[in-house]
C-alpha cells in the first residue's frame, strides 16, 4: 500500500524559505522509473505542477519556479524535500506531493498525499 | 492562465452523460498521454484516468477518456451527485520538460 504525506510550516513570513518534506511508504525511489511529484493549489484555484524527482536524481522543474525550486531525495529515508526560496503571499496554497510509477511519455500520479496548507503572511 | 484548456465549469441532470474537455498543442497533449484527476471538496485529486483511456483499479467504467491529436476529453455517464467535483487534466510538456494541469472544470449534477 503506497502512502504519502507531506509535512512542513504552515506558516512563513514574505521572503522567507520554504522546506517541505514528502514520507512514503510502500515503494522506493530507487526503483527504476519511479518518482515522486510536487503540486500546490492555491484556495480555491487549480493544481499547478512544480517539481519532480525520479529514482536516477534526475529532476525537473515548472519553468517559472525553477530559480526558486530544489528537489532532492533521501532514499534511505524514503523521502523528498522541496524548498522554494524568496516566498510570497501569492505562494500560499496546499502543497501534494505525489506518486509517479515511471511512465514514459506523460504525467501520472497515481497516489497522492492528504496535502499541506502553507500561508504566507508576516 | 493554464496552457491545457478545460472548460470552467459543465452540468448536467443525475443519470445523464456529461464531456470535459481539455485542450492543448503538439508539444504536449499531441506528444504524449493525458491523465485525469477527481478532487472532491477539501480532498487530494485522486487518479480517474491514465494513459489517455485507461482506469485503474477501482474506477468504474462510467468513466472515460480519450484523446484526438492535441485535445482530449473526459466523459462520464449515469451522473451521479457524488460525482460533483472538480476535474483536471494533465500532461506532459516535451519542449518545456514539465509537467503541467489544466485550468479545471467544476462539474455541478443538477
Amino acid at each position: 500500500q503506497i502512502t504519502l504525506k507531506e509535512s512542513g510550516p504552515t506558516l512563513v513570513k514574505p521572503t522567507q524559505t520554504l522546506t517541505l518534506t514528502c514520507t512514503f511508504s510502500g515503494f522506493s525511489l530507487s526503483t527504476s522509473g519511479v518518482g515522486v511529484g510536487w503540486i500546490r493549489q492555491p484556495p480555491g484555484k487549480a493544481l499547478e505542477w512544480l517539481a519532480l524527482i525520479y529514482w536516477n536524481d534526475d529532476k525537473r522543474y515548472s519553468p517559472s519556479l525553477k530559480s526558486r525550486l530544489t528537489i532532492t531525495k533521501d532514499t534511505s529515508k524514503n523521502q523528498v524535500v522541496l524548498t522554494m526560496t524568496n516566498m510570497d503571499p501569492v505562494d500560499t496554497a496546499t502543497y501534494y506531493c505525489a506518486h509517479d510509477p515511471g511512465r514514459a511519455a506523460g504525467l501520472l500520479f497515481d497516489y497522492w498525499g492528504q496535502g499541506t496548507l502553507v500561508t504566507v503572511s508576516s | 492562465q493554464s496552457v491545457l484548456t478545460q472548460p470552467p465549469s459543465v452540468s448536467a441532470a443525475p443519470g445523464q452523460k456529461v464531456t470535459i474537455s481539455c485542450s492543448g498543442s503538439s508539444s504536449n497533449i499531441g506528444n504524449n498521454y493525458v491523465s485525469w484527476y477527481q478532487q472532491l471538496p477539501g480532498t487530494a485529486p485522486k487518479l480517474l484516468i491514465y494513459d489517455n483511456n485507461k482506469r485503474p483499479s477501482g474506477i468504474p467504467d462510467r468513466f472515460s477518456g480519450s484523446k484526438s491529436g492535441t485535445s482530449a476529453t473526459l466523459g462520464i455517464t449515469g451522473l451521479q451527485t457524488g460525482d460533483e467535483a472538480d476535474y483536471y487534466c494533465g500532461t506532459w510538456d516535451s519542449s518545456l520538460s514539465a509537467g503541467m494541469f489544466g485550468g479545471g472544470t467544476k462539474l455541478t449534477v443538477l
